[in-house]
């Protein structure tokens, strides 16, 4: 089956560093991934749709220059959380889908935690 | 503006009864529909899908009803166990936009032994 990976799913930081997280799709190409946010107790809600070889497409109200998103691979998507602030704390969580199918497949999720 | 909406936050069931999960949409567009179980700290997991065409899947245990007129669909799970208890998303998407899908705010199912 698809199987999605997300790195690293804990990471604390300093507020003004910028923070890495990784997705990988392991056994499967993905042209497009998703990235969503997830804080306590709510939905998950998108914030950008990665798309490789081109620029992400951001929804309304995420902003840009702050989760820099970069799909240089067909398995390979990363977000970078850019000065990080203690309001960006979330739970982040990357998607992919396989060609064909019509269901996503979801990393484990990176709990970001700003001091 | 919630297109998908799951408007019990919470549920209990008693283990080997029925657990039913609800969800209302507003997007006549969505095409199709999933649901998805999640566990704290952890990325949801893909549990069953329904295309628009249909109006019931069944996959073991679990069933999902689609009732189109009403933008309303569900999920059941029969017998419940102990180890559903998780939290429930229903998903739509729309043909065409790359699949991308629209989460409602969850279902907290919890199934006592």
């Amino acid at each position: 089956g698809a199987v999605v990976s997300q790195h690293p799913s804990w990471v604390i930081c300093k507020s003004g560093t910028s923070v890495k997280i990784e997705c990988r799709s392991l056994d499967f190409q993905a042209t497009t991934m998703f990235w969503y946010r997830q804080f306590p107790k709510q939905s998950l809600m998108l914030m950008a749709t990665s798309n490789e070889g081109s620029k992400a497409t951001y929804e309304q109200g995420v902003e840009k220059d702050k989760f820099l998103i970069n799909h240089a691979s067909l398995t390979l998507s990363t977000l970078t959380v850019t000065s990080a602030h203690p309001e960006d704390s979330s739970f982040y969580i990357c998607s992919a889908r396989r060609t064909g199918a019509n269901v996503l497949t979801f990393g484990a999720g990176s709990r970001l935690t700003v001091l | 503006d919630q297109q998908v909406k799951q408007n019990s936050p919470s549920l209990s069931v008693q283990e080997g009864r029925i657990s039913i999960l609800n969800c209302d949409y507003t997007n006549s567009m969505f095409d199709y529909f999933l649901w998805y179980k999640k566990y704290p700290a952890e990325g949801p997991t893909f549990l069953i899908s329904i295309s628009s065409i249909k109006d019931k899947n069944e996959d073991g245990r679990f069933t999902v009803f689609l009732n189109k007129s009403a933008k309303h669909l569900s999920l059941h799970i029969v017998p419940s166990q102990p180890g559903d208890s998780a939290v429930y998303f229903c998903a739509a998407s729309v043909a065409g936009s790359a699949r991308q899908l629209t989460f409602g705010s969850g279902t907290q199912l919890t199934v006592l032994p």
